[in-house]
């Protein structure tokens, strides 16, 4: 079971670069990397997700070290609207790998200041 | 068309009740789920259909169960809730990976 491991609360600015750090020691060879985003009351909603190096789509970029031992959620000018909870998910979700990648930790509550 | 859609958005059910909460999707997806959100609190996966078939139960008692009429639907009957189940219901559904397309969610309250 591929765990991960993420700090509970964050604070930034308007504007800012946010990055968002979880690591996943024991991540296995099929497993690939994803992040959500949840606002309250709403289901979660897909950000990113990549298997090893960068991926970047139009709101966000991952970062995934050569070891992929960790990876970095980053968001760019963050406003208000980003405040939320963000989740690292990590499992085999194309070959029928069981629920790892299903599996949610307990997330980082991400708080964006004026 | 590339939505979850749940109903109902809020059910307020006794102890006694029998209910349903229903789940659709038309993005073609083969692979559908059942999560169930507390508070504050990570959505637990509790259901995994593929292919129409169910393929993890994560251990979840018996008084919810899973029904896959079709690849688009897909059905949570609740019988003899506990207080405890109270929570946000939340469906899924991805392309048998990959993405997880999640509903809005069904708030349920058990008096």
């Amino acid at each position: 079971l591929a765990k991960t491991t993420q700090p509970i609360s964050m604070d930034s600015y308007e504007g800012q670069e946010v990055n968002i750090t979880c690591s996943h020691n024991n991540i296995a060879t099929n497993d690939y990397i994803t992040w959500y985003q949840q606002f309250p009351s709403q289901g979660p909603r897909f950000i990113i997700q990549g298997y090893k190096t960068k991926v970047t789509n139009e709101v966000a970029s991952l970062f995934i070290p050569a070891d992929r031992k960790s990876s970095t959620l980053s968001l760019p000018r963050v406003s208000l609207s980003d405040t939320a909870v963000y989740y690292c998910l990590v499992g085999d979700i194309y070959s029928g790998g069981g629920a790892d990648g299903l599996t949610f930790g307990k997330g980082t509550h991400l708080i964006i200041q004026p | 068309d590339t939505e979850v859609t749940q109903t109902p958005k809020h059910l307020v059910m006794g102890m006694t009740n029998k209910k349903s909460l229903k789940c659709e999707q038309h993005m073609g997806h083969r692979a559908m789920y059942w999560y169930k959100q507390k508070a504050k609190k990570p959505p637990e996966l509790m259901f995994v259909y593929s292919y129409e078939k169910l393929s993890i139960n994560e251990s979840v008692p018996s008084r919810f169960s899973p029904e896959c009429p079709n690849s688009s639907l897909l059905n949570l009957h609740l019988h003899a809730l506990q207080p405890e189940d109270s929570a946000l219901y939340l469906c899924a559904s991805s392309l048998g990976g990959g993405e997880l397309f999640f509903g809005e969610g069904s708030r349920l309250t058990v008096l």
